[in-house]
């Protein structure tokens, strides 16, 4: 069974780092792309960027590009989402979901990481 | 980026309804169009991918067509547990974009 299995909720104060993660079991992990996707409280899902954790080919929106960093350890079939400095506009939920192919829709998504930043 | 445009931002309906939304990309995306399910407090569902093609386990009264730009996610006829937010997304090119989402609301 395919599962994508997200860390636990995060809170946060402004200014402070933070790594969310995303573990993948039930398929070969190295040969999937991983994405991540943002929903801001009662909003709509937002692109952020993707990961091919194979050989770590990684994509990102240009409205999230160098405001976070996308990584993954394939030795423990596991993807990141990383912020340096969290700004309180980064509250929300994060979604990690897998992607099959260079142009696949997203099959499979984790449970979601809240991340909270307050100060 | 391609942008997505749905309609209606939401709409009410009864059990038993028909129902379609649209969904509308500033370029030729081909097929390379999804239609997802999100419940309140869950994650978002692939509904139907290719534009036409149903995810496995997803009802048949889920059905999805268009090209090009113009596309449309039909369900013949709405069950209680349809009640939800549905959005389209393209995969033609990065970065992937959303369309702003459609809530379906009882009436």
């Amino acid at each position: 069974e395919v599962q994508l299995v997200q860390s636990g909720a995060e809170v946060k104060k402004p200014g402070e780092s933070l790594k969310i993660s995303c573990k993948g079991s039930g398929y070969s992990f190295t040969t999937y792309w991983i994405g991540w996707v943002r929903q801001m409280p009662g909003k709509g899902l937002e692109w952020m960027g993707i990961i091919y954790p194979g050989d770590s080919d990684t994509r990102y929106s240009p409205s999230f590009q160098g405001q976070v960093t996308i990584s993954a350890d394939k030795s423990i079939s596991t993807a990141y989402l990383q912020w340096s400095s969290l700004k309180t506009s980064d509250t929300a939920i994060y979604y990690c979901a897998r992607q099959s192919g260079s142009n696949s829709p997203l099959d499979y998504w984790g449970q979601g990481t809240l991340v909270t930043v307050s100060s | 980026a391609i942008r997505m445009t749905q309609s209606p931002s939401s709409l009410s309906a009864s059990t038993g309804d028909r129902v379609t939304i649209t969904c509308r990309a500033s370029q030729d995306i081909s097929t390379y169009l999804a239609w997802y399910q999100q419940k309140p407090g869950k994650a978002p569902k692939l509904l139907i991918y290719t534009a036409s093609s149903l995810q496995s386990g997803v009802p048949s009264r889920f059905s999805g067509s268009g090209s090009g730009t113009d596309f449309t996610l039909t369900i013949s006829c709405l069950q209680s547990e349809d009640f939800a937010t549905y959005y389209c997304q393209q995969y033609y090119t990065y970065p992937r974009t959303f369309g702003q989402g459609t809530k379906v609301e009882i009436k």
